[in-house]
């Protein structure tokens, strides 16, 4: 099973700045099988980005997600006052099982 | 729009089994997508617990895989989990979601709100 660490655990900063976001897989995923969800309280996780670094319908073009391998990143290039949530990756590239991070929660500076 | 939408019990008992149901609109769950559910324990992260193809194929978490069940209700274009001997570490947000199908289930796509379970007696 592979085992995703996100970091860091939480990301104090302020509308307009850039968030990144680190996610790192205990090996390699295959075909770069990863994808990133927005968690906000009360609602279900909503899919940002899919294979590393397609942007899912209607995801605003300020995410992006890079990274191969090991080593992932979800990047918010201006923060917009509604991105202030918790972050999951997850890989499916040896699935089953799929496997999430434990969360990189975006806090308000 | 695709949408989803969990329903059962928010209350278990310990040893009993908990049912849920998903009921989808918007897609149906016999167009080529899996269906799966999740769930968040109070503090931690998501887990998955297992999947459904459109043609019934499951998969589940190995750690799980003994007390899970997850079916197809084609006439109700819904889809239901079961797990059986529910105890306290079972205490969770369940959610239900759409998956894109590979090898092995993918990412979600559409997600349900997701229902509180709690076990207590």
């Amino acid at each position: 099973e592979i085992v995703l660490t996100q970091s860091p655990g939480t990301l104090s900063l302020s509308p307009g700045e850039r968030a990144t976001l680190s996610c790192r897989a205990s090996q390699s995923v295959s075909s770069n099988f990863l994808a990133w969800y927005q968690h906000k309280p009360g609602q279900g996780p909503r899919l940002l980005i899919y294979s590393a670094s397609a942007r899912a319908t209607g995801i605003p073009d300020r995410f992006s997600g890079s990274g191969s391998g090991t080593d992932f990143t979800l990047t918010i290039s201006r923060l917009e006052p509604e991105d202030f949530a918790v972050y999951y990756c997850q890989q499916y590239g040896s699935s089953p099982p799929i496997t999430f991070g434990q969360g990189t929660r975006l806090e308000i500076k | 729009q695709v949408q989803l939408q969990e329903s059962g019990p928010g209350l278990v008992k310990p040893s009993e089994t908990l049912s849920l149901t998903c009921a989808v609109s918007g897609s149906s769950v016999t167009n080529i997508f899996c269906w799966g559910w999740f769930r968040q324990s109070p503090g931690k992260g998501l887990e998955w617990i297992g999947s459904i193809y459109h043609n019934a194929r499951t998969y589940y978490h190995t750690s799980l895989q003994s007390r899970v069940n997850i079916s197809l209700d084609t006439s109700k274009n819904q889809f239901s989990l079961q797990l059986t001997s529910m105890t306290a570490a079972d205490t969770a947000m369940y959610y239900c979601a759409r998956c894109r199908v590979g090898a092995g289930p993918r990412y979600s796509d559409y997600w349900g709100q997701g229902t509180l379970v709690t076990v207590s007696s």
